[in-house]
């Protein structure tokens, strides 16, 4: 049940891409598409942006986008707004009624 | 309104106990898994606990297993924390989340839990 492994950050000017990858094992993400992502910021409730890997949720801008390959799931955030700027987390099932969540992603906009 | 509120949150010594309580509005509780997440200050977020809406399948993270105990009421739309022999690494803020089709769709805005020595 370790944590997945994401990048302690990413930055980009605004009208960038950015991606964020998401690295767990044959257990978690290379077992299962339950893949979400959620954006955070500091102090409020976090918030599901993408479920079962590439479906954005509700009001979600097509901007954000998920993926996955084999035991790594990808969020990409085209089109950087100066909004966007918040902590990101990827979660996956992991079995037995368990989830697990990533380290988590700082994104900055320049 | 779909709503989710956690309370119960302080500060507790060091060995002690505490429940945590979350209320649920706006959607149909007794049918959905609830889960337990936390933060711990300056961390990431921690997933620690699932329950079936019918209260007779859970799941938790091995680190609280045996300490923490993740339980419901559906008659009072409620959802619990009970948390023993509390530590230092616990002090954290304790949000409490609705699984929906594999995902965490609806949140509070959590519960800040300080354990002091």
């Amino acid at each position: 049940q370790s944590a997945l492994t994401q990048p302690r950050s990413v930055s980009g000017s605004p009208g960038q891409s950015v991606t964020i990858s998401c690295n767990g094992s044959s257990s978690d993400v290379g077992a299962y598409n339950y893949i979400s992502w959620y954006q955070h910021h500091p102090g409020k409730a976090p918030k599901d942006i993408i479920c079962d890997v590439t479906k954005r949720l509700s009001g979600v801008p097509d901007r954000f986008s998920g993926s996955k390959s084999g035991s790594t799931a990808s969020l990409t955030i085209s089109g950087l707004r100066a909004d966007d700027e918040a902590d990101y987390y990827c979660s996956s099932y992991a079995g037995s009624n368990i989830y697990v969540f990533g380290t988590g992603t700082k994104v900055t906009v320049l | 309104e779909v709503q989710l509120v956690e309370s119960g949150g302080g500060l507790v010594q060091l060995g002690g106990s505490l429940r945590l309580s979350c209320v649920a509005s706006g959607f149909m509780f007794s049918r959905d898994w609830m889960a337990w997440v936390r933060q711990a200050p300056g961390k990431g977020l921690e997933w620690l606990a699932m329950i079936r809406g019918d209260g007779n399948e859970r799941g938790s993270v091995d680190s609280v297993e045996g300490r923490f105990t993740i339980s419901r009421d559906n008659a009072k739309n409620s959802l619990y924390l009970q948390m023993n022999n509390l530590r230092a690494e616990d002090t954290a803020v304790y949000y409490c989340a609705r699984g929906w089709l594999g995902t965490f769709d609806i949140w509070g805005q959590g519960t800040m839990l300080t354990v002091s020595s």
